[in-house]
């Protein structure tokens, strides 16, 4: 079974400041790692995964998240907020063949409040 | 691109009546996948479909609630007799194989 855990439901900082939002799963399986962000009344989009291979994953809008296997974790990061950035960001994991066969498992998510 | 679309956006009924939502999935993808979110949480894994074949389905989809698409494009998510427990949002979403899912804008339920 997989699971994950998003630290902190509500993130708040300066527009220009470092975004550092936190992900921890469980798997039994090598996972594969997503970050989706969710405006409000939208669906969610994909910021960025990670399958195989390269560590440190560069997404969309300027965010990266760096895979650490030792800590299980999967931290979002964005080096210089902007107000667009408010949403609501989720954490997921999928095993095995990774894709999502089975469905992904996603994190209760954490709200990101950009101060002017 | 026309992404996946999901049909009606929101929906108000009263309990003990039947609803019935649709996804239309990106055209050339063969999975098809349903969630369920409540308001302050993720989405939880419902069913998914690899064409028509209905492969897996969550604890979370009581016998109230039945998903079926017939020839491997468009879906549908029923749930009979609803109740005030089913309002939340219905998210839809496509993949190609095992390749990232992209996701619908969501029927949002509510249940009087």
């Amino acid at each position: 079974a997989q699971s994950v855990t998003q630290l902190g439901s509500h993130v708040s900082v300066s527009e220009g400041a470092l975004v550092l939002l936190r992900c921890n799963y469980s798997s039994s399986v090598p996972p594969y790692l997503f970050w989706y962000v969710q405006y409000p009344n939208q669906g969610l989009q994909l910021l960025l995964k990670y399958t195989t291979g390269a560590t440190l994953v560069k997404g969309i809008n300027g965010f990266e998240a760096e895979f650490k296997k030792s800590e299980t974790s999967f931290h979002l990061t964005k080096p210089s907020a902007h107000m667009s950035d408010a949403a609501e960001y989720f954490c997921a994991v999928s095993g095995g063949s990774g894709g999502g066969a089975d469905g992904l498992t996603f994190g209760k998510g954490t709200h990101l409040i950009i101060q002017p | 691109d026309t992404g996946v679309s999901q049909n009606p956006r929101h929906k108000i009924t009263k309990r003990g009546q039947n609803v019935t939502f649709r996804c239309d999935p990106i055209s050339e993808h063969n999975r098809l996948y349903w969630y369920r979110q409540t308001l302050g949480q993720g989405p939880e894994f419902l069913t998914y479909f690899q064409n028509e074949a209905q492969l897996e389905k969550s604890r979370l989809l009581s016998d109230r609630f039945s998903a079926e698409r017939p020839k491997g494009s468009f879906s549908t998510l029923e749930i009979q007799r609803t109740e005030q427990g089913d309002s939340a949002m219905y998210l839809c979403a496509s993949s190609l194989g095992y390749r990232e899912q992209f996701f619908g804008p969501g029927t949002r339920l509510t249940v009087l």
